[in-house]
């Protein structure tokens, strides 16, 4: 049974670049069937996708993240990972990672638990 | 546009039928996706391509799409059914968008 565990530091100072991480366990990152995302959720708000990431290395960013936001993956430990730079309070939320399926329509069947980022100095 | 748009709450009676929206222009071409959300918890996947339920989710949870507006129907709701519900979906540049969610009530 695949499953996903983000983990990150839980609280940033303004301006740093905030890394997080999340680890595939039961499968494998370089499984061409599916991509990896990073999804967030503003206190009390809704759901912001991210970005993605192939086990290929290929990318898409969410238009209004672009250039803050990087993700990678390593397949050395079945992980991928997401960076964000220059964290602003705006950027505090529960991060999400989340296994995408699908050809042509796309569904995220499969959630992490999420993990808090608060952002102060 | 790639933006999708979903009534901010909606209420059912315990037992009764309701049907929650996501309305977008790339709904004309695209399938959406459906999760849901309980409070403190990670959304999980109820829908996907029209009509499709992973294992597991319950048949009362159905899918459809006409012209622009793809629907989630929940037949016979039940208290634990009570959740934020999101839609999903893509647009021509592939990217990925959430509509702003909806908050069901069971009375």
């Amino acid at each position: 049974q695949v499953q996903l565990q983000e983990s990150g530091p839980g609280l940033v100072k303004p301006s740093v670049t905030l890394s997080l991480s999340c680890t595939v366990s039961g499968g494998s990152v370089s499984n061409g069937a599916y991509y990896w995302t990073w999804i967030r959720q503003p206190p009390g708000k809704g759901l912001e996708w991210i970005g993605y990431i192939y086990g290929t290395g290929s990318t898409n960013y969410n238009p209004s993240l672009r250039g803050r936001v990087t993700i990678s993956v390593d397949t050395s430990k079945n992980q991928f990972s997401l960076r964000v730079t220059s964290v602003t309070a705006a950027d505090r939320a529960v991060y999400y990672c989340a296994r995408g399926s699908g050809s042509g329509n796309y569904h995220f069947d499969l959630w992490g638990r999420g993990t808090p980022v608060s952002v102060s100095s | 546009s790639s933006e999708l748009t979903q009534d901010p709450a909606v209420s059912v009676a315990l037992g009764q039928t309701v049907r929650i929206t996501c309305q977008g222009d790339s709904l004309r071409r695209y399938y959406a996706s459906w999760y849901q959300q309980r409070p403190g918890q990670a959304p999980v996947l109820l829908v996907y391509n029209q009509n499709n339920r992973p294992s597991g989710i319950p048949d009362r949870f159905s899918g459809s799409t006409s012209g622009n507006t793809a629907s989630l129907t929940i037949s016979g709701a039940q208290a634990e059914d009570e959740a934020d519900y999101y839609c999903s979906s893509r647009d021509t540049s592939d990217n990925r968008v959430f509509g702003g969610g909806t908050k069901l009530t069971v009375l």
